[in-house]
């Protein structure tokens, strides 16, 4: 079956130190997400892509980056990490036909 | 801009009793409604999605939402919660016609007690 998946599930990193996570899915879905999940603020969107070599900014992006070299993966790297990036990391991916976003098992990311 | 708001932040109830997550968006222009739901430690999936048509609209695991253009709204509800139904539920917007971004609410932590 057709499936996104992150990795890892689970991180703990130090302040400064930069950190990529993995997002993968094998619908070949041209649009991916990522979103970071904190209490009180619900889902909120980092960054973008509608497919291969686009990348588009959403509303937390400051610290982090994308890239998009082919059509199943977007890792998000977190240049110089920051306790407030502390957070649970969600990745999506959209197909052309449906509104439907489909969205990985999260990461739980934790900056010391 | 678009916006969702949640106003509720905890929702308890007992098994078995209905249930209502209030959902109230703001937004310019036509909108997509969804509801997704978060079991503990897991991704989201979606739970039911208006997109044009009835304002009553039915998905899984027995939930069901009316979207209400006057009032802004988009309220889920089922009429009988099981113990498995505890979870956070999450109300989200997109443009029609714009972009894939959807705009999610804070979210509502259902907690169903025996």
């Amino acid at each position: 079956d057709a499936e996104i998946t992150q990795s890892p599930r689970h991180k703990i990193t130090e302040t400064g130190r930069q950190v990529t996570l993995a997002c993968h899915q094998t619908w070949n879905h041209n649009n991916m997400f990522w979103y970071r999940q904190d209490l009180g603020h619900g889902l909120r969107l980092i960054h973008y892509s509608y497919g291969v070599q686009d990348t588009n900014k959403g509303e937390v992006s400051d610290g982090y980056s994308v890239s998009r070299s082919n059509t199943e993966d977007l890792p998000l790297t977190l240049e110089s990490a920051a306790s407030s990036q502390t957070s649970v990391y969600f990745c999506a991916s959209r197909g052309p036909s449906t509104d439907t976003q489909y969205f990985g098992p999260g990461t739980r990311l934790t900056v010391l | 801009a678009q916006s969702v708001t949640q106003l509720d932040s905890q929702v308890p109830v007992f098994e078995e009793a209905p249930v209502e997550l209030r959902c109230n968006y703001s937004s310019s222009v036509s909108v997509y409604l969804f509801w997704y739901v978060q079991y503990p430690n897991q991704g989201l999936q979606l739970l039911l999605k208006y997109l044009s048509g009835s304002t009553l609209v039915k998905g899984i695991n027995g939930f069901e939402a009316e979207f209400n253009k006057s009032q802004t709204s988009f309220h889920l509800r089922k009429p009988s919660v099981h113990i498995s139904d505890t979870a956070e539920y999450f109300c989200a917007v997109k443009e029609v016609d714009s972009s894939y971004k959807l705009i999610f609410g804070s979210g509502t932590r259902l907690l169903v007690r025996p």
